[in-house]
């Protein structure tokens, strides 16, 4: 059974940098093809996909986040690792975290997804 | 950056009916298309992957067709558990971007 969840603050300041963790089981992120990512969601508004990192240690980034967002793994740990600097209040989302495949022309479906975590931007 | 716009926004239904969700591309895609459901509180869920293949689990009144730059997701009878937002979502080419979402109400 694959399962992610997803830790770090339920509330950090504005300027702050976020670090969010993804802890999973059920796969290896050294299988050929395994990536995982992180997709937000502001509260009442639409998903938003932020960060993938695949089994190569090859990432890719958000083009209007990229210079705010870190992605790495640890995959003795089996653990995705975000960072997101300079913390503003409309980064208040729901943060999840998610498995997907990357096949050599394109990507499948995120599947599955961890329950998500809310964090809230504010002083 | 691809971009990605449902219709409609929102749409009412009683439980039986045939809804059908459409989704375009802002440039050819191919079949790289995914399809998710999402009730409030919880994550997502994928019910179709590469335009037309249903994930494993789900219904098959569930059903995705297209490809290029048109996509439909058809409900083919509503059930009262299938009242929630579908969200299409490109997976042709990074950055991945989804769709601003597509709200199913009973009516």
């Amino acid at each position: 059974q694959v399962t992610l969840k997803e830790s770090g603050p339920a509330l950090v300041k504005p300027t702050q940098t976020l670090t969010l963790t993804c802890t999973f089981s059920g796969f290896s992120l050294n299988t050929s093809g395994m990536c995982v990512s992180w997709i937000r969601q502001p509260p009442g508004k639409a998903l938003e996909w932020l960060a993938l990192i695949d089994w190569d240690d090859d990432k890719y980034y958000s083009t209007s986040l990229k210079t705010r967002l870190t992605i790495s793994k640890d995959t003795s740990k089996n653990q995705v690792v975000l960072t997101m600097t300079n913390m503003d209040p409309v980064d208040t989302a729901t943060y999840y975290c998610a498995r997907t495949q990357h096949l050599a022309v394109a990507i499948l479906g995120f599947d599955p997804w961890g329950q998500g975590t809310l964090v809230t931007v504010s002083s | 950056d691809i971009q990605m716009t449902q219709s409609p926004s929102s749409v009412s239904a009683s439980v039986g009916d045939r809804v059908t969700i459409t989704c375009r591309a802002s440039q050819d895609i191919n079949s790289w298309l995914a399809w998710y459901q999402q009730k409030p509180g919880k994550a997502p869920k994928l019910l179709i992957y590469v335009a037309s293949n249903l994930q494993s689990g789900v219904p098959s009144r569930f059903s995705g067709s297209g490809s290029g730059t048109d996509f439909t997701l058809t409900i083919s009878s509503l059930q009262p558990e299938d009242f929630a937002t579908y969200y299409c979502q490109q997976a042709s080419s990074f950055p991945i971007t989804f769709g601003q979402g597509t709200r199913l109400e009973i009516k």
